[in-house]
């Protein structure tokens, strides 16, 4: 089946810090989404790309759609306390001629550093 | 932009008893919304595919018979757990498909989540 391997699992960040992040899929994927998900909360949409090696930016988050259509990176500059919570990539693509659904890989946590 | 409401955000319930769980589109019209289950410290995992007018599609290993969904309305689609039992307590969220730029550039809105335990 169609996996999706997001990494890191965890990680601390410092204020002002960049923080990046990444996931790879085991098929192409015509679209990649990162949200973010605060405790007891939806996910939220942060950044939609939906053609190969497009970048995005949303303030101080930049994503990627890489060109290989198989993997996607998030990065979040000058890192604030308020970026702590989970992040989720998350893509699909054509299977069997159809739309796949939406494949969610298993979320980087951001944390402050102690 | 595109906001999905879910309702109730939080419901405890007996178990044997069955629980309904509401996910509307309030500025769009959602043929199609998406119901998930996410367990503590874990991604999201698709229960379901609800189509406006038509039978839901379930994924493998979800039970059609206790997790029943109803999108009747473009702008509705219900999940009812039924016979509730412990095992069922977790994080339901729901999602619609938003339009989007073009046939193909749709984006996904979440609702924000229901928190269901079954005592």
């Amino acid at each position: 089946g169609q996996q999706l391997n997001q990494s890191p699992q965890s990680m601390f960040i410092q204020e002002g810090e960049d923080v990046s992040m990444n996931c790879t899929s085991s098929s192409i994927f015509n679209t990649w989404l990162w949200y973010k998900q605060d405790p007891g909360e939806g996910p939220v949409l942060l950044i939609a790309l939906y053609k190969a090696g497009e970048l995005t930016s949303n303030g101080r988050l930049t994503a990627q759609f890489g060109i290989t259509r198989k993997d996607s990176f998030l990065n979040i500059s000058a890192s604030i306390p308020s970026d702590v919570g989970i992040y989720f990539c998350a893509g699909r693509g054509y299977y069997g001629g159809s739309q796949g659904n939406l494949i969610f890989g298993k979320g980087t946590k951001l944390s402050v550093k102690p | 932009g595109a906001v999905v409401s879910q309702h109730p955000s939080r419901v405890i319930c007996k178990s044997g008893t069955s629980v309904k769980i509401e996910c509307r589109s309030l500025d769009f019209q959602a043929t199609t919304m998406f119901w998930y289950r996410q367990f503590p410290k874990q991604s999201l995992m698709l229960m379901a595919t609800s189509n406006e007018g038509s039978k839901a599609t379930y994924e493998q290993g979800v039970e059609k018979d206790k997790f029943l969904i109803n999108h009747a309305s473009l702008t509705l689609s219900t999940l009812t757990v039924t016979s509730a039992h412990p095992e069922d307590s977790s994080f339901y969220i729901c999602s619609a498909r938003t339009p989007g730029q073009g046939a193909s550039n749709y984006g996904y809105t979440f609702g924000s989540g229901t928190r269901l335990t079954v005592v």
